[in-house]
């Protein structure tokens, strides 16, 4: 059973400090890493996306990957209270055609 | 508009009953998705598609039946509805290199 790992929380970050958010997967094929975020209430909207080792910047978003440790994190610089939501990692499973989910993380930033 | 629609958004329906969620895209997104959520679960994945009278079989599929007999619609059927089916139900349309795109969503309460 492939999984894909994440801490449910609630994680609790001060406004403006750096969030950091973290998932495992367990497919050592996966090419494919996705990080959406779910508002209550909402649909998961993708956030970033990141197919190689390294990090990705997109504005305050930075994606790190490390296919190595089968490890994939999201951090959040200058937090603000509009991040507050639920964060679900997302792997490709390898050699099928579907996307495996984390459950997510809940992050709440405090004003 | 172009993107993906769900209705209805809300449902409320009776043990027993049959029930069709539509999902509709503009992108002519080969690949669609039927997943659920529930609370502690996380997005389950249902049935999904890799094209026009292509489906298959996802982590629940129990209870469902899918169709597909045009690129832009993939509804989704509960042939005899169970209050274990209470949820909301995503559909999602994968454009390239493997990005999922949701729709709003659809909550279904099965009294």
């Amino acid at each position: 059973q492939k999984e894909v790992e994440q801490n449910s929380g609630p994680l609790s970050v001060p406004e403006g400090a750096i969030a950091s958010l973290n998932c495992t997967y367990s497919d050592r094929g996966s090419q494919s890493f996705f990080w959406y975020r779910q508002y209550s209430g909402k649909s998961p909207e993708l956030i970033m996306s990141i197919y190689s080792n390294g990090d990705k910047e997109d504005g305050r978003f930075t994606a790190q990957l490390n296919k190595a440790s089968q490890y994939v994190s999201l951090l959040i610089r200058d937090s603000q209270p509009s991040d507050s939501a639920t964060y679900l990692c997302a792997v490709n499973d390898w050699g099928d055609d579907k996307i495996i989910f984390g459950k997510g993380t809940r992050l709440h930033i405090l004003p | 508009d172009a993107g993906i629609t769900q209705s209805p958004r809300y449902k409320i329906t009776e043990t027993g009953r049959q029930v069709t969620l539509m999902c509709h895209q503009t992108w002519s997104h080969s690949y669609m998705f039927w997943y659920r959520q529930d609370l502690g679960h996380g997005l389950r994945l249902i049935y999904y598609s890799a094209a026009a009278d292509i489906t298959d079989k996802g982590e629940v599929p129990d209870g469902y039946v899918v169709s597909r007999s045009k690129t832009e619609n993939f509804p989704l059927t509960l042939e005899s509805a169970t209050r274990s089916q209470t949820s909301v139900y995503f559909c999602a349309s994968e454009g390239q290199t493997d990005t999922q795109y949701f729709g709003p969503g659809t909550r279904l309460t099965v009294l």
